[in-house]
């Protein structure tokens, strides 16, 4: 149980252009998820919270009107890279807690790697 | 949000016991300890989670000392397979409250 799908796992867009990527609890339920992006050789650094039915939570120096994030239902959040640039280019993980436990245990999605040209 | 410090990197062969410690110092009344290992391209793996004294699953143990100050990540005879990063966070409970990554120790695992 407590599976996250991420689609698509990877993609490759021209600058300039935007970029959606899903994120999907397929056997729970997630009012909370997290986004992660994470460079090369790097750990991985929490971009925004997203929040089902509300405004999602950005972390200091994450740009919210260029990392769209938004909730629509308690299995989906979707982020959306706009105008996408070279510096974008990184690998983005998606998790939610699950559901079962109240001590806050994140599963995590396979990740999606952006590759910007 | 309790602040972690871990190994940049170890080393170990096939068959041995791997240990790696983490310290938080400043880690909070309601704060759990939870690691994950995470492989090249992929999402981390929840490996285990405590809050004192020992646990362990089919694949680990977890020794946290009674000040919670450190905890310990134990994987008995590691393989090949267990080459990844391993995160130790530091959170409290409660499915929305985020974690935030330290930096990570590398495992190595030779023949």
């Amino acid at each position: 149980g407590a599976v996250v799908s991420q689609h698509p796992s990877r993609v490759i867009c021209k600058s300039g252009t935007s970029v959606k990527i899903e994120c999907r609890s397929l056997d729970f339920q997630a009012t909370t998820m997290f986004w992660y992006r994470q460079f090369p050789k790097q750990s991985l650094m929490l971009m925004a919270t997203s929040n089902e039915g509300s405004k999602a939570t950005y972390e200091q120096g994450v740009e919210k009107d260029k990392f769209l994030i938004n909730h629509a239902s308690l299995t989906l959040s979707t982020l959306t890279v706009t105008s996408a640039h070279p510096e974008d280019s990184s690998f983005y993980i998606c998790s939610a807690p699950r559901g079962d436990s109240g001590a806050n245990v994140l599963t995590f999605g396979a990740g999606s790697r952006l590759t910007v040209l | 949000l309790a602040k972690t410090t871990q190994p940049i990197s170890m080393d170990s062969y096939e068959g041995q016991e791997v240990n790696i410690t983490c310290s938080h110092n400043n880690i909070a009344t309601n704060d759990y300890i939870t690691w994950y290992q995470q492989f090249p391209s992929q999402g981390p793996r929840f490996i285990i989670q405590g809050y004192k004294t020992k646990v362990t699953n089919e694949v680990a143990s977890l020794f946290i000392p009674a000040d919670r100050k450190s905890s310990t990540l134990s994987l008995p005879r590691v393989s090949l397979s267990d080459t990844a990063v391993y995160y130790c966070l530091v959170g409290p409970t409660g499915g929305g409250n985020k974690l935030t990554f330290g930096t990570g120790t590398q495992l190595k695992v030779e023949l």
